[in-house]
């Protein structure tokens, strides 16, 4: 079946660091795939999305490239900020409709 | 975008009771979904809320349990029946537009059963 791995967080980082967060996926067919960020408190925002190969999303300075051939989707930012401190999903979605979740990776900003 | 809303924020519960939560759409959606956030987890689909016909649960959640409604385009409740502190959890409404790539989420209704 479909599946999404996300890297293990929680992910600590000072402010102005650069940021990655890998994510991988398992799919049949030719998904759609998603970063979703949810802020403290708050319910889950669409930060980006890729819906074929070597497209790339990006968002608040965020960005990721659908990778087909690695499979991948990591999610970037060359300079995070305190603000940024969330958890982050990356997610997929293929014909079928369905909506796939990693387990979310937290991220921390320090300033 | 579309804006969700859902009631309750929040709530506590007693074992044993069941709670409704409403969502609330400001457009008409074709697709409607239920998700389940357990503390520290991801979120896994609970059904798909079909309008005028009964919902598509997945793999583990049964009708009895979580029985849902959608009698329109912009509206669906769920209940969470004889809870037990399992069920504990951030219950999510996400709505898609027809042929709509993006999924909205609503804000969340946090449910602390005792």
């Amino acid at each position: 079946g479909d599946s999404v791995t996300q890297m293990e967080g929680p992910v600590t980082l000072s402010e102005e660091a650069c940021l990655t967060i890998n994510c991988t996926y398992t799919a049949t067919g030719y998904p759609s795939l998603f970063w979703y960020v949810q802020y403290p408190g708050e319910g889950l925002q669409l930060l980006l999305k890729a819906t074929k190969a070597d497209d790339k999303g990006s968002n608040k300075g965020f960005e990721a490239t659908y990778r087909k051939e690695t499979t991948s989707f990591h999610l970037e930012k060359g300079s995070v900020q305190v603000s940024d401190s969330a958890v982050y999903f990356c997610a997929l979605r293929t014909s079928y409709g369905k909506l796939t979740f990693g387990q979310g990776t937290i991220l921390t900003v320090h300033p | 975008s579309a804006v969700i809303s859902q009631k309750p924020s929040r709530d506590i519960c007693q074992r044993g009771t069941s709670l409704t939560i409403q969502c609330q759409v400001d457009s008409q959606v074709t697709m409607m979904f239920w998700y389940r956030q357990q503390p520290g987890q991801s979120l896994t689909l609970i059904a798909t809320a079909n309008q005028g016909s009964e919902a598509t649960y997945e793999s583990g959640f049964v009708i009895d349990k979580f029985p849902i409604s959608r009698p329109n385009l912009t509206f669906s409740t769920l209940t969470v029946s004889n809870m037990s502190p399992e069920d504990s959890s951030i219950y999510l409404c996400s709505v898609r537009g027809t042929g709509g790539e993006t999924q909205y989420f609503g804000p969340g209704t946090r449910l602390l059963v005792l």
